[in-house]
């Protein structure tokens, strides 16, 4: 069936280092969602990408919705320990007449001071 | 404040005990979700529900019922609770369908049945 898988599972970086996190789909999707969760938190939705080679950026991150629309990477420019957490991203799946939301397993970022 | 609430946040049952997880929305969002996260595994939706008296099973429903009885409220309810649900569940709202709108989710209710 239909997964969106993400890679590392889990990553750890020295502060002020880069980070990224790829998501990629077994079918084309129509958009993609990013959400963060901090330890012990909810998931908080980040950003949606819906365009084709589609680039978004907001402060340090930069999200990039492949040309083909089946992957997905979230970048993460000079860590501050405040980004740790785990970045999950999500793509619709269509079944039973309705779209669903299927979330990758998540990439969980530790953050070295 | 926007906010999606749940109840209890954390509980511990016996197996084969019926429990309610409560949850409620003040954004009159039309679409609530209920997911179960565990290690390893992400996010895996239980069920979802599109409006008033419409439900429908996610990717793992087995063992779970819900009811959408007014646009807040979306509970989920375990008949018989076994030790393979001990997990951590959130309840999400959203405008329209989760798939093409952002999501808000609740705090989370840990449960562990024994």
């Amino acid at each position: 069936g239909q997964q969106v898988m993400q890679i590392p599972q889990y990553q750890h970086v020295q502060e002020g280092e880069d980070f990224t996190t790829y998501c990629n789909s077994s079918t084309t999707l129509s958009n993609i969602q990013w959400y963060k969760q901090r330890p012990g938190g909810h998931p908080v939705f980040l950003i949606q990408l819906v365009k084709s080679g589609e680039v978004k950026k907001q402060k340090r991150l930069t999200f990039q919705f492949g040309e083909a629309k089946k992957n997905s990477s979230l970048h993460i420019t000079a860590t501050q320990t405040t980004d740790v957490g785990t970045y999950f991203c999500a793509g619709p799946k269509f079944s039973g007449g309705y779209n669903k939301l299927i979330f990758g397993a998540g990439t969980r970022l530790a953050v070295h001071p | 404040e926007a906010q999606v609430t749940q109840n209890p946040r954390y509980l511990i049952t016996v197996t084969g005990k019926k429990l309610t997880v409560t949850c409620s929305q003040n954004m009159n969002h039309e679409y609530m979700s209920w997911y179960r996260q565990d290690p390893g595994l992400g996010l895996r939706q239980i069920y979802y529900s599109m409006n008033v008296e419409v439900t429908d099973k996610g990717d793992v429903p087995e063992g779970y019922k819900v009811s959408r009885k007014e646009k807040r409220n979306f509970p989920l309810i375990l008949e018989s609770p076994s030790p393979n649900q001990t997990s951590l569940y959130f309840c999400a709202s959203s405008l329209g369908l989760a798939s093409y709108n952002e999501q808000f989710f609740g705090p989370g209710t840990r449960l562990t049945v024994l």
